[in-house]
């Protein structure tokens, strides 16, 4: 299994101001991923997490807006920009262990004001 | 990335047996079928993963018929703690193993 630690786990956020989200694995895995998930929705792949070099996206995801970055096999951060309400979410962290199981972090809650 | 299809809701009560079936019509060769459970304030957590026939852990059983187009998860004598939403995933295990996720199957067990 892995251990992830996302830091904050919770914060409040003044419109437009941007945090960074971090995500901590106790263990080397193969890949990291960030998700995100509305109040009462499903989870929504932002994009993957990739070791020294650009994030991949997923449509309707950009650099501009969600900066990742993934300096070695178990730190990423997600960087949320500019924030406005609409960006109040979950955003939970994602990796894939060795042995091809897919943990998730416990997710860092955003209320933007 | 196979889309997959699942029951909104579903209820129970204490000590039933729950079966959530999940379609998968265009599962691809490379797929494997992974089910994570959901508490509200938490993060995805894993319940059990697999390729065909069945797999069971101390946790539930999963079935997969040999054409791989559906799966079961089944949780034996369910309690109120296992009130969450299970999500289907299917995603190879090879080298791109992001997951797409559907709607996901709220489950309410009733006392």
């Amino acid at each position: 299994s892995a251990v992830i630690s996302q830091k904050p786990s919770r914060d409040i956020c003044q419109r437009g101001t941007s945090l960074t989200i971090q995500c901590q694995v106790d263990s080397q895995v193969t890949m990291m991923f960030w998700y995100r998930q509305q109040p009462g929705q499903s989870l929504t792949l932002i994009a993957t997490a990739n070791q020294g070099s650009e994030a991949t996206y997923e449509s309707g995801f950009v650099i501009d807006k969600f900066p990742i970055s993934r300096p070695n096999l178990t730190f990423s951060t997600l960087t949320v920009s500019n924030m406005s309400p609409e960006d109040s979410s979950i955003y939970l962290c994602s990796v894939v262990t060795i042995g091809n199981t897919i943990y998730f972090g416990e997710g860092s809650w955003l209320t933007v004001v | 990335l196979a889309k997959t299809t699942q029951p909104i809701s579903m209820d129970s009560y204490e000590g039933q047996e729950v079966n959530i079936t999940c379609s998968h019509n265009n599962i691809a060769t490379n797929d494997y079928i992974t089910w994570y459970q959901q508490f509200p304030s938490q993060g995805p957590r894993f319940i059990i993963q697999g390729y065909k026939t069945k797999v069971t852990n101390e946790v539930a059983s999963l079935f997969i018929p040999a054409d791989r187009k559906s799966s079961t998860l089944s949780l034996p004598r369910v309690s109120l703690s296992d009130t969450a939403v299970y999500y289907c995933l299917v995603g190879d295990r090879g080298g791109y193993n992001k997951l797409i996720f559907g709607a996901g199957t709220r489950l309410a067990v009733h006392p």
